[in-house]
């Protein structure tokens, strides 16, 4: 199984929600990441768990809110956002999150639209 | 800062050309990612390079370390290949990606 999964695949949420994405794999790896892509723009890294630990975080607003409740799981929890953050959330993972160069393995994406 | 350039940055192709994408990076990295990405789908990852060349099907990936530069190609190319190709040099946990290629293959 080299699947990464993600839901929901869209989100509409207005800037009081408070809403959450979750991403999920089975595959053992111990790195986790999101990513935001903007339309026509590359990825840009967001967050990094490295064995259920956050390890980097990309200076993000703290409207944003990781979670690693345990190796397979990632969540996104989204709280008074902003229009200008409607974008696509890609959740990665990898064997490792260290120098050591693995493979990222990407998931499908939720399409999130602010209004 | 490690700065990945990609070209050409949009790709009209025949059914069943040769389509090559090149990637020139600044800096010594770890490994190189080629991805691919439908319009507004997911991330699909291609291949990862650390030196040499590697083939999957009609795909073949080379890189030149010494040069900083690698190559995507795509032999017998078809319309479901139409995608974006994106470029991404790895640097210890962060990788850095390309603007992309968008390919076109038309029947």
């Amino acid at each position: 199984d080299t699947e990464v999964t993600q839901t929901p695949k869209h989100l509409v949420m207005g800037m009081t929600n408070k809403k959450s994405l979750k991403c999920e794999q089975h595959m053992g790896h111990r790195a986790m990441y999101w990513y935001k892509q903007k339309a026509k723009k590359p990825p840009e890294l967001m967050f990094v768990y490295s064995y259920e630990k956050l390890s980097i975080n990309e200076s993000v607003p703290s409207r944003f809110s990781p979670e690693c409740p345990n190796s397979s799981l990632l969540n996104l929890h989204l709280h008074a956002l902003q229009p200008e953050d409607s974008a696509l959330y890609l959740c990665a993972s990898s064997q490792e999150g260290g120098p050591n160069t693995y493979e990222q393995y990407f998931g499908p994406g939720t399409r999130l639209t602010v209004t | 800062k490690n700065e990945v350039e990609q070209s050409p940055q949009n790709l009209t192709a025949q059914e069943g050309e040769f389509i090559t994408i090149n990637c020139s990076y600044s800096v010594g990295i770890s490994a190189l990612h080629w991805l691919q990405q439908h319009p507004g789908g997911g991330i699909v990852s291609l291949f990862m390079l650390s030196s040499g060349k590697k083939k999957h099907g009609r795909l073949i990936a080379t890189i030149n370390i010494q040069e900083k530069h690698s190559s995507l190609h795509i032999t017998a190319s078809h319309p479901r290949d139409s995608a974006v190709y994106i470029c991404a040099t790895r640097s210890n946990y962060k990788l850095t990606f390309g603007k992309g290629t968008l390919l076109t293959v038309n029947p």
